[in-house]
């Protein structure tokens, strides 16, 4: 199993407050995804990253922003929380950019309320 | 805009028999696919892939399937199997545009009955 680790695993909180999701890799893969998974959507890109601090916009970004101060690490914020938001987030990561295959981590329940 | 599509939420099939599930696509661009497959409380991992110059591709009990001119691709797995049962996805891009184009299509979830 490639070495993703995301944190928390679940997390509970109220609209408004901020949220920070994190995703640790051992892979040193240059490539890291933020993804949420909402019914009858499938999979959706929020953020990439393509190196230590070169991070950019994906499909659903609106209310969210990144950092990448190391390869390891790709943190997901949520500056102020809403009930759209509540979701599954997954950490994915590649090592390469073209026709490559993703490795995801577990997945964070991220619950709104 | 969904440009990949996996019409059918939910499929169940025999143990030992064969699953086909179906993946169709609108963007003309796209030559590169993915099935990935997740468990429950896991994150989806990599199936099987197929690039647009081939038609078919095998790997153990999967196959996929891949119609240009339809826009249209099929996962098959035979025989099916209990540890089967997951939730199907399959993805999409035009290769030159980098693993963050990828589209996912909705899921399908299979049950394997015993």
């Amino acid at each position: 199993d490639a070495g993703i680790t995301q944190s928390p695993r679940h997390k509970v909180t109220e609209t408004g407050t901020p949220v920070t999701l994190r995703c640790h890799q051992t892979e040193n893969h240059r490539y890291m995804y933020w993804y949420r998974q909402d019914p009858g959507h499938g999979l959706r890109l929020i953020h990439y990253s393509y190196g230590v601090k070169d991070t950019d916009k994906g499909e659903v970004s609106d209310g969210y922003s990144v950092s990448r101060s190391k390869t390891e690490d790709f943190l997901l914020t949520l500056e102020s929380a809403t009930s759209s938001q509540t979701s599954v987030y997954f950490c994915a990561i590649s090592e390469g950019q073209i026709n490559e295959k993703l490795f995801f981590g577990s997945g964070t329940q991220l619950s709104v309320l | 805009d969904q440009q990949v599509k996996q019409n059918s939420p939910s499929l169940s099939v025999q143990e030992g028999r064969i699953s086909i599930l179906n993946c169709d696509y609108t963007n003309s661009m796209f030559d590169y696919f993915l099935w990935y497959k997740k468990y429950p409380a896991e994150g989806p991992t990599f199936l099987i892939s197929i690039s647009s110059i081939k038609d078919k591709n095998e790997d153990g009990r999967f196959t996929v399937f891949l119609n240009k001119s339809a826009k249209h691709l099929s996962l098959h797995i035979v025989p099916s199997q209990p540890g089967d049962s997951a939730v199907y996805f399959c993805a999409a891009s035009a290769g030159r545009q980098g693993a963050q184009k990828l589209v996912f299509g909705q899921g399908t979830r299979l049950t394997i009955n015993p």
